[in-house]
């Protein structure tokens, strides 16, 4: 149980192009998601938490109008990356996790990720 | 800063072996989870250590947490070759929308 299926695990894609991600817990309801961005050989940096139902919250230093997040449902949650440029070529990782009991102690279950490189 | 800070940060065994990794933290926390990841794959939970607790045990997998020392470690007993993968530690403060605030990773290789 518990899992998460993020889609596409791979975008190439030329300079000004916007990309979309998807994130979806497919067997359990998830009210909050979150989404992150590794670099090589790096730790996971998070750059917003997403809530079903209201707006995203960023992390400093995290531009919200160029990674558009949106959580209409409580099984999916998208991330768009606008008009993108070889800066943000990453590895980008969403995660869910369970609705209800105590929440602080409850794991995240991580997609597969999305490799964007924008050339 | 970084909450977490594993050591160290790379690890050579051979297959049976124990793999013993070390991560710290520095401040007071709910929980610590730690987490693999495979390369180019998205991070699996292993195990997470609630900050009342001292020792948990999953399969081949010990973890222990000291709070006064803030640390935590993760044992990987009779390693294989498919242990091999990255490692993170993750803090959680109290809270419902608590993050999580990864280490920099282990990269953990096992030589069959």
């Amino acid at each position: 149980g518990a899992v998460v299926s993020q889609h596409p695990s791979r975008v190439i894609c030329k300079s000004g192009t916007s990309v979309k991600i998807e994130c979806r817990s497919l067997d359990f309801q998830a009210t909050t998601m979150f989404w992150y961005r590794q670099f090589p050989k790096q730790s996971l940096m998070l750059m917003a938490t997403s809530n079903e139902g209201s707006k995203a919250t960023y992390e400093q230093g995290v531009e919200k109008d160029k990674f558009l997040i949106n959580h209409a449902s409580l099984t999916l949650s998208t991330l768009t990356v606008t008009s993108a440029h070889p800066e943000d070529s990453s590895f980008y990782i969403c995660s869910a996790r369970l609705t209800g009991g105590s929440l602080s102690n409850q794991p995240q279950h991580f997609g597969d990720g999305t490799r964007l490189s924008i050339l | 800063s970084q909450q977490g800070e594993e050591d160290p940060q790379a690890l050579s065994i051979q297959e049976g072996e124990n793999a013993t990794m070390n991560c710290s933290y520095k401040t007071s926390i709910n929980n610590l989870q730690w987490y693999r990841q495979n390369s180019g794959r998205g991070l699996v939970h292993l195990i997470l250590i609630r900050s009342n607790e001292r020792e948990k045990h999953s399969g081949r997998l010990r973890v222990t947490l000291d709070t006064s020392k803030k640390s935590s470690s993760l044992l990987i007993t009779a390693s294989r070759a498919a242990d091999t993968a990255s490692y993170f530690c993750a803090t959680a403060l109290r809270g419902a929308n608590s993050k999580l605030t990864f280490g920099k990773g282990i990269t953990l290789s096992v030589r069959p």
